[in-house]
């Protein structure tokens, strides 16, 4: 089937506008994963989604950040009142949610996000 | 404090050679070990797997060794080629944080030809 995709692929906004950034995940996987990758920077973790648990928002940056995961598949990651220092590529990924460690992920293109 | 270091600089190397990038950490204690390839514009692709009591891991060209007395993580390209070219990302496993991967910055490597 097909992969992970994100939507849109660049998104350019104002400082202090609100955006939302799309992930459909691989049909099937449980598990959904955000980054964020600025330029020449390694993947920054944001939020993980597992089945039905709660997520684990430990790497989000600020309260302006929130993400959801509507029935076990898609996911919107929201930023509001944007600022300059979220310009980044947003990846997300998604994994079988296999037990033990070897789960591995499937990334996305990313979206690109410039906050003028 | 807990970190994650690879190569910052880029690796050229000539091709035909073996290619050999370097992932440290500290303060952690990962039980798998991934590596990742990422091309530009383009999300990471996942590439092996390393169990904590495996020493070495092998898929055609590419090998991974694993020393968690070092806390070292050793990735090989052998015979390389010019379409190896890429950041290659190292990423710990966290299975107390529910297989939480922390990520590496990724070392660039490029191979002439």
């Amino acid at each position: 089937g097909a992969g992970v995709s994100q939507s849109p692929s660049n998104k350019v906004t104002e400082k202090g506008k609100d955006v939302e950034l799309r992930c459909d995940p691989i049909s099937g996987h449980t598990a959904l994963y955000w980054y964020r990758q600025s330029l020449g920077q390694g993947l920054e973790f944001l939020i993980y989604f597992q089945g039905n648990s709660a997520p684990d928002k430990s790497g989000l940056p600020s309260d302006r950040f929130s993400a959801e995961r509507t029935g076990g598949s898609v996911s919107t990651l929201t930023i509001q009142r944007t600022q300059q220092e979220d310009s980044a590529v947003y990846l997300c990924a998604s994994s079988p949610g296999l037990a033990g460690g070897g789960d591995t992920q499937y990334f996305g293109p990313g979206t690109r996000l410039t906050v003028l | 404090s807990q970190k994650i270091e690879q190569n910052s600089e880029a690796l050229n190397i000539q091709e035909g050679k073996t290619a050999t990038l370097t992932c440290n950490y500290t303060n952690y204690s990962p039980a798998y070990l991934q590596w990742y390839r990422q091309d530009p514009g383009r999300g990471p692709v996942f590439l092996l797997l390393i169990r904590e009591n495996e020493k070495e891991k092998r898929k055609e060209r590419l090998k991974v060794t694993f020393d968690t007395t070092l806390k070292q993580s050793l990735f090989h390209i052998t015979a390389s080629q010019p379409a190896d070219s890429a950041t290659y990302l190292c990423a710990l496993v966290l299975m107390e944080y529910g297989n939480k991967l922390v990520f590496g910055a990724g070392t660039i490597l490029r191979v002439k030809s």
